[in-house]
């Protein structure tokens, strides 16, 4: 059974702090990752994704990737309040069209 | 640019009674496109995914069927629903290969 496990939270961080979001994956085939932000009773947005190892930047999001140590993160800097949602992670293997989400981590940034 | 197109917003159905749901996308020819299901507080369900007109693959065995009668439509079906298909519904498209998915706006289904 191919898995993609996610704390499920919630984290709670305080406005302006780093929040960290970590997600591991048990099937060594996959090969991009999708980072989601779903906010309450709407449909998932894509934040960024990741197909190599180390650190990809966009803005206040950074995702890191250790296929190695089946290992995907997100970094949020300067957290805001909005950015209160609950995060999903993603993966899909090579040649297959079939992405498998974690049941994602609730985020709270207290104001 | 891409827009995806769900309806209706929500639905509330008693059950046993028929359902069908429509996606479509707008911008772009070819899309992948997949049905997934998120019951509350869960995490998102793969029902069924199509890379072509009349071709479907079903991931999970259901009351459920899906449709694709055009390259940009797709149809989530039912003949009698039950109580735990109650539901958030998300059609999403992708191009290519381990390429992006874009949600719609989704569909919530309550069964009564």
């Amino acid at each position: 059974q191919k898995e993609v496990e996610q704390n499920s939270g919630p984290l709670s961080v305080p406005e302006g702090a780093i929040a960290s979001l970590n997600c591991t994956y048990s099937d060594r085939g996959s090969q991009s990752f999708f980072w989601y932000r779903q906010y309450s009773g709407k449909s998932p947005e894509l934040i960024m994704f990741i197909y190599s190892n180390g650190d990809k930047e966009d803005g206040r999001f950074t995702a890191q990737l250790n296929k190695a140590s089946q290992y995907v993160s997100l970094l949020i800097r300067d957290s805001q309040p909005s950015d209160s949602a609950t995060y999903l992670c993603a993966g899909v293997n090579t040649g297959g069209f079939k992405t498998i989400f974690g049941a994602g981590t609730r985020l709270f940034v207290k104001a | 640019s891409q827009t995806i197109h769900q309806w209706p917003a929500t639905l509330v159905q008693p059950v046993g009674s028929p359902l069908s749901l429509e996606c479509t996308v707008e911008g772009t020819s070819n899309p992948n496109l997949y049905w997934y299901r998120q019951a509350a507080g869960r995490g998102l369900q793969l029902l069924f995914y199509s890379v072509g007109i009349g071709q479907i693959s079903s991931e999970v065995p259901q009351n459920l069927s899906a449709s694709r009668p055009q390259d940009r439509q797709f149809i989530l079906s039912s003949k009698k629903l039950l109580l735990s298909d109650s539901g958030f519904y998300l059609c999403a498209w992708s191009v290519g290969e381990q390429e992006t998915q874009y949600f719609g706006p989704g569909t919530r289904l309550l069964v009564l």
